[in-house]
């Protein structure tokens, strides 16, 4: 079966631009979680998304958002782009959510970030 | 707070050798534990998934331990070889709350032939 489906691969953008990732989880799974990976920082997480609610956030500032569409794809939107928010973007499915997590999850390939 | 270490940061070790990589966690209260490979700048790939009641899981030259009191998992890799060059991560899932896993930074795991 299809894997989680993250576009684009790559993304430029300018400081003050803003900009919206996508990510297509497996078929069937409801749970789409959003992290940032840095070389500084290692993987960070932004958001959950479950049958299209938000269920956790991470620490993150507002310019940071997300949804989730009937068909559990998710986008994630980051606003006025600043230079540290150059990262690779990754978004993990999972069946389940809180205490049916026990699937663990599974990653896209990613959204490499350069805000410049 | 769950804290996740992985020691060590990196390894460089001669193809063939049989390798443990090792995940420490600082609250027992997990849900599971998941080891993932990630190749340079692309997505993580899973491994092994160890629910909280389970003692190890395998899977074909990899077999991964899990002992919650002592808070510690071992990702054991049989007869390395260049193809698992790598960086290993760890995620340590908790029960109750958010269960949002926190992960470990990695080990980086250089075979070399």
């Amino acid at each position: 079966k299809a894997g989680v489906t993250q576009t684009p691969r790559y993304l430029i953008k300018t400081r003050g631009q803003q900009v919206t990732l996508s990510c297509s989880p497996i078929s069937g799974h409801r749970s789409v979680s959003w992290y940032q990976q840095t070389p500084g920082q290692g993987l960070q997480f932004l958001f959950e998304y479950f049958s299209e609610t938000q269920r956790n956030k991470g620490n993150f500032p507002g310019r940071f958002s997300g949804r989730q569409f009937s068909n559990s794809r998710s986008e994630m939107n980051v606003s006025t782009l600043e230079l540290g928010d150059s990262a690779l973007y990754l978004c993990a499915s999972s069946f389940g959510t809180g205490g049916l997590s026990n699937y663990g999850y599974t990653f896209g390939s990613g959204t490499r970030l350069t805000v410049v | 707070k769950q804290e996740v270490t992985q020691i060590p940061a990196a390894l460089s070790v001669p193809e063939g050798e049989n390798l443990v990589l090792n995940c420490s966690f600082t609250d027992s209260a997990i849900y599971n534990l998941q080891w993932f490979r990630q190749d340079p700048g692309k997505g993580l790939t899973s491994l092994l998934l160890i629910q909280s009641s389970q003692r190890e899981q395998t899977s074909g030259r990899l077999n991964a331990s899990l002992d919650k009191s002592s808070g510690r998992s071992t990702l054991y890799i049989a007869a390395s070889q260049p193809g698992d060059s790598a960086t290993y991560l760890c995620a340590v899932r908790p029960t109750g709350g958010s269960y949002i896993p926190t992960f470990g930074r990695g080990t980086s795991l250089i075979v070399h032939p």
